[in-house]
Parts: C-alpha cells; sequence; structure tokens
C-alpha cells in the first residue's frame, strides 16, 4: 500500500484558518468513510484528532474539522493557536484491517 | 485511566531479532483490537501490524511479512511484537495504539521505544 500523499508543510498566522489536503485512491479513502488524523508534537505519541471523516473525540477543540470528497480527504484548522504547530497525519482504512497513513504535514504558526 | 507502555527497544546488529512489549492497563485489553505503528527518524507513521482480541486475525505490513510476527496474551494485558531477520530499514520508534471501540482509527497510543539497527 503506498502512503497517502499530504502537502510536506503548511503555515498560518494565529486567529487564521488552514487546510491539510490528503490524496489517495479508489482503494482506500474512496471506499472507506473512516479516515482519521493525527496530531503529533515533536517527541510525543501521536494524538487522535479526527475519525470517521468529521467526528471529533472527546476533548478535541471544535476548531478541527474533518471532510472528505472522492479520494480525498481534508482536515481543516481554525482560529489557528501556537498550540497547534505539530505535525499531522491523515489515516485510512484499504480493507482487510490493513491502514495506511499519509505523508505528514508540518503546520507552523507565524 | 488508559495506558500503553512500550518496552524492549534496542541496538541490535542487522539480522538479529528483537521482541517488544506493550503493557495495558486502565481499559479491558481482552475486548479491543490492537495495532503497532513505527516511525522512522524523521519520518511519517507506517501501520506495522493488526491483531483481534482473540489473535484469530493478524495481518502485516507487506515489508515486515515473515520476519515480524504480531502476539498477545490477554492474561497479562500485553501485546507483543516478535521482529526477526532485522534491517536498517527496520529502524524506528515502534507504537503500540488501541483500536478504538468504534473501529477504524487509533484512540490510544504509547509513548514508543526506539529500535535502532546497526552493526
Amino acid at each position: 500500500q503506498s502512503a497517502l500523499t499530504q502537502p510536506a508543510s503548511v503555515s498560518g498566522s494565529p486567529g487564521q484558518s488552514i487546510t491539510i489536503s490528503c490524496t489517495g485512491t479508489s482503494s482506500d479513502i474512496g471506499t472507506y468513510n473512516v479516515v482519521s488524523w493525527y496530531q503529533q508534537h515533536p517527541g510525543k505519541a501521536p494524538k487522535l484528532m479526527i475519525y470517521d471523516v468529521t467526528k471529533r473525540p472527546s476533548g478535541v477543540s471544535i476548531r478541527f474539522s474533518g471532510s472528505k470528497s472522492g479520494n480525498s480527504a481534508s482536515l481543516t484548522i481554525s482560529g489557528l493557536q501556537a498550540e497547534d504547530e505539530a505535525d499531522y497525519y491523515c489515516c485510512s482504512y484499504a480493507g482487510s484491517r490493513v491502514y495506511v497513513f499519509g505523508t505528514g504535514t508540518k503546520v507552523t504558526v507565524l | 485511566e488508559v495506558q500503553l507502555v512500550e518496552s524492549g527497544g534496542a541496538l541490535v546488529q542487522p539480522g538479529g531479532s528483537l521482541r517488544l512489549s506493550c503493557a495495558a492497563s486502565g481499559f479491558t485489553f481482552n475486548n479491543y483490537e490492537m495495532i503497532w505503528v513505527r516511525q522512522a527518524p524523521g519520518k511519517g507513521l507506517e501501520w506495522v501490524s493488526y491483531i483481534n482480541p482473540s489473535a484469530s486475525t493478524i495481518y502485516y505490513t507487506d515489508s515486515v511479512k515473515g520476519r515480524f510476527t504480531i502476539s498477545r496474551d490477554n492474561a497479562k494485558n500485553s501485546l507483543y511484537l516478535q521482529m526477526n531477520n532485522l534491517s536498517a530499514e527496520d529502524t524506528a520508534v515502534y507504537y503500540c495504539a488501541r483500536e478504538a471501540g468504534s473501529g477504524y482509527c487509533f484512540d490510544y497510543w504509547g509513548q514508543g521505544t526506539l529500535v535502532t539497527v546497526s552493526s
């Protein structure tokens, strides 16, 4: 399975909104509505931010939202804050209990 | 409080073997599917292996098939990854993670354990 494609970096000023794209194929994102997103600060474990494309786990800020269209998914962070500076990874189910992660996006708060 | 604690990472020579462990607490371990994910230095996340609660269903990413074996001991609330014939490409931080009850995402992760394959 090939990694899902994400932009290497995205940046924004505090208070702005940014969107991270995640492009897969008809074998993963295009077939399954179970894209998830993870935030990872340096030296830390990933943290679940979005699951099932649009759902937020308890405790995750409403500033984080997800969407999907065709073979691509997106994570939007609104009202960007300094604490949002981190790496973000998308993940999709690809059938037969196989999962594929995205290449990762470094978010910089200017 | 849900906790996952990995151990067993070390420096190992190419061709060597290593067994990673993941101790789970704070939840009913035998009700949950578990996975291993790895992250090479400076690189992204890579799903490695999956195991269901009864260990009757197991999957691996292609690059580790035939070399890695995932297992679990529900009585000890522990997950394992036996890694054989290691190569430099296996150098990474290895995380265990719990698949959420709703499925298809991973709601709790361990802190990771570093495996370095080098001569």
